[in-house]
């Protein structure tokens, strides 16, 4: 059975950094590549950036300055890096299997910025 | 960056209706679009990929289609359950970029 589960902080400071793990299990991050895709009450649906299952990336211009998404294929973890948070990064963080049919997704992590 | 322009930004339906929802882009993406389907406090869910693909599990009453710049998600006989917030998302070129949802509700 697919699962992918978000674990977060919940509550960052603006200018502090956020770390997100997405947690997997019934299938293997060396077989397909993971998404990051946020969902913001300013902007709607973004998606972030990836990893290959080879394990390179790719990242929004819009992030890629502060972005970074990395993964332990030993824990079958994907993690989510992002400093110089801003209180426009409130709002809700999924991972996502596959590129285009993205067809399992994480219930979210729910992320507040602010002091 | 490819703009995804999704109209309208909502709609008003009846049980058993059809309704189509369409998805513009600003450029060529060929086929290379999805269809996302997301209920109130859920993740989104996919429907339709490839354009016109139809996921496993998806009712048959859920059609894509389009090529191109140009793309339609079809609902025959409109369920309660497909009450919801439709997205769009291209993946031809980088960024990829989501639409901005057409909301279907109840008349």
């Amino acid at each position: 059975q697919v699962q992918l589960k978000e674990t977060g902080p919940g509550l960052v400071q603006p200018t502090q950094t956020l770390s997100i793990t997405c947690t997997v299990s019934g299938f293997s991050l060396t077989s397909y590549y993971m998404q990051w895709v946020r969902q913001t009450p300013g902007k709607g649906l973004e998606w972030m950036g990836f990893i290959r299952s080879g394990g390179s990336t790719e990242y929004n211009s819009e992030f890629k300055s502060r972005l970074s998404i990395s993964r332990d294929t030993s824990k079958n973890q994907v993690f989510l890096k992002m400093n110089s948070l801003k209180t426009e990064d409130t709002g809700v963080y999924y991972c996502a299997r596959g590129v285009g049919l993205m067809d399992a997704w994480g219930q979210g992590a729910s992320v507040t910025v602010s002091s | 960056e490819t703009v995804m322009t999704q109209s309208p930004t909502s709609m008003s339906t009846s049980i058993g209706e059809r309704v189509t929802l369409n998805c513009k882009a600003s450029q060529s993406v060929g086929i290379n679009v999805d269809w996302y389907q997301q209920t109130p406090g859920q993740s989104p869910k996919l429907l339709i990929y490839g354009a016109s693909n139809r996921h496993t599990g998806v009712p048959d009453r859920f059609t894509g289609s389009g090529f191109g710049r140009d793309f339609t998600l079809t609902i025959s006989n409109v369920e309660a359950e497909d009450l919801a917030v439709y997205y769009c998302l291209q993946y031809g070129s980088i960024p990829y970029t989501f639409g901005a949802g057409t909301k279907l509700e109840l008349k």
